[in-house]
């Protein structure tokens, strides 16, 4: 049964890059869109965006412009890059499985990263 | 982007109870409607999946109805490991988008 494990740091400091990872374990990187969501303390789900086997991206228009998603096949896993952050960044950062139209599953354990000076 | 509107945000409810938690899309994503539950300090857990489809090993207790923008998760007799934060996510056009989140409370 696929697993999704993050890794990464758990504190930034402000301007600063969030940089996470998303390994994918015993399952195949093919035929999904592998995505990242967050959830700052307290609130709900934002998805932050998507990235497939051949590197096709979505972004969350939102977000847009400190975004970016990539994937390494050889590595089965895929990464989130987050520039600039500030405090309205800090959040649980998970990541998911999900495929056209469907739901997610399985999400990786989340991570807490915090911004802060 | 599709707003989805979860009602309500929270509710108190007994074991034993049927729970009803509502969501609505601001336009049609016809059968594009999953549900999920969130335990704290837990990733969120996809329960149905386009409307009314039980992922394995979702007790049967849980269920799902609508179509086009109106959207219903029933639970039946609620037990105690329900109590948790329930979440819509509509899955028919990018970007996807969450409901805000209903909190079952006892």
């Amino acid at each position: 049964q696929v697993q999704l494990q993050q890794w990464g740091p758990g504190l930034l400091k402000p301007s600063e890059t969030l940089s996470l990872t998303c390994g994918v374990f015993d399952g195949s990187l093919s035929g999904y869109f592998w995505t990242w969501i967050r959830q700052p303390p307290g609130k709900g789900l934002e998805w932050i965006g998507e990235v497939n086997y051949s590197g096709s991206t979505h972004y969350n228009p939102s977000l847009d412009s400190h975004i970016t998603i990539s994937i390494d096949t050889s590595k089965n896993h895929f990464s989130l890059n987050l520039t600039s952050v500030t405090a309205a960044d800090t959040a649980v950062y998970y990541c998911a499985r999900g495929r056209y139209g469907s739901g997610l599953s399985p999400w990786g354990q989340g991570i807490l990263v915090t911004v802060s000076s | 982007d599709i707003q989805m509107t979860q009602s309500p945000s929270s509710l108190s409810a007994s074991v034993g109870d049927r729970v009803t938690i509502t969501c609505r899309a601001s336009q049609s994503i016809s059968i594009y409607l999953n549900w999920y539950q969130q335990k704290p300090g837990k990733p969120p857990k996809l329960l149905i999946e386009a409307v009314s489809n039980l992922q394995s090993g979702v007790p049967s207790r849980f269920s799902g109805s609508g179509s086009a923008t109106d959207f219903t998760l029933t639970i039946n007799s609620l037990q105690p490991e329900d109590f948790a934060t329930y979440y819509c996510h509509q899955s028919y056009i990018t970007p996807p988008v969450f409901g805000q989140g209903t909190k079952v409370e006892i």
